[in-house]
């Protein structure tokens, strides 16, 4: 089974600074996926980031940036100029892409992240 | 908005009572996705339909169920509440088919459920 494990429970940054999410994952599938999902106060899951494991080039989305590094099962998301809307909970999730059927996402614990004005 | 709308927004209910949550995907997913979020247990899959068909199962307790219609909306049905049953609860909807195309999961804005 896979798991994902994110070490920080709560981060808080001043405005405009950059902020580095951490995640980590254990899987022995050689196909995946990993996503980072943002959860702001009114509770929607908005879709932040998509990786797919065959790729090196790692993604980017505008402000959004992930680190990945397949060997060490690391998936990092990274936060540049960041904004007050940027405050809400994010989740890391793994989605195995071997089988058809079988897609649920896995997800992290989430971090709270705090945008200090 | 995502596009996956689901109902109702809130509900509260009394423990042994059932329930009934609704959801409606995006046009055109084929895929929709129930995912439990409560304080202790954090974000748990449930269950995933694809075009009416029942694929994946995860931790879902026998008292509850799901369905999906012809018209690609689904339903969660929770019977017997127990007050650890209270959480939040989302669809999620995808357009990837047969395992190929885009599998981002989009996910509608969840009932909370609430059993006293």
């Amino acid at each position: 089974a896979q798991t994902v494990t994110q070490s920080q429970p709560e981060m808080s940054v001043q405005e405009a600074e950059t902020v580095t999410l951490s995640c980590t994952y254990d899987t022995s599938e050689s196909n995946y996926y990993l996503f980072w999902y943002k959860q702001p106060p009114s509770r929607q899951m908005i879709l932040v980031i998509r990786q797919e494991a065959y790729k090196q080039q790692n993604a980017t989305e505008n402000r959004f940036s992930v680190n990945f590094q397949k060997a060490a099962k690391s998936f990092s998301l990274k936060i540049s100029d960041s904004q007050l809307g940027d405050t809400a909970m994010y989740f890391c999730a793994f989605m195995n892409g071997s089988n058809f059927g079988n897609e649920k996402l896995t997800f992290g614990t989430g971090t709270r992240l705090t945008i200090i004005p | 908005d995502s596009g996956v709308t689901q109902t109702p927004k809130h509900l509260i209910t009394a423990t042994g009572q059932r329930v009934t949550l609704r959801c409606s995907p995006r046009s055109g997913d084929l895929s929709v996705y129930w995912y439990q979020q409560s304080l202790d247990q954090g974000l748990q899959f449930l269950i995933q339909y694809y075009n009416g068909e029942e694929r994946a199962k995860g931790n879902i307790l026998e008292r509850f169920s799901a369905q999906q219609f012809p018209d690609l909306h689904s339903e969660l049905n929770l019977s017997s509440l127990e007050l650890g049953d209270s959480a939040l609860y989302f669809c999620a909807s995808s357009v990837r088919s047969q395992g190929k195309g885009r599998n981002e999961q989009f996910f509608g804005p969840g009932t909370r459920l609430t059993v006293l």
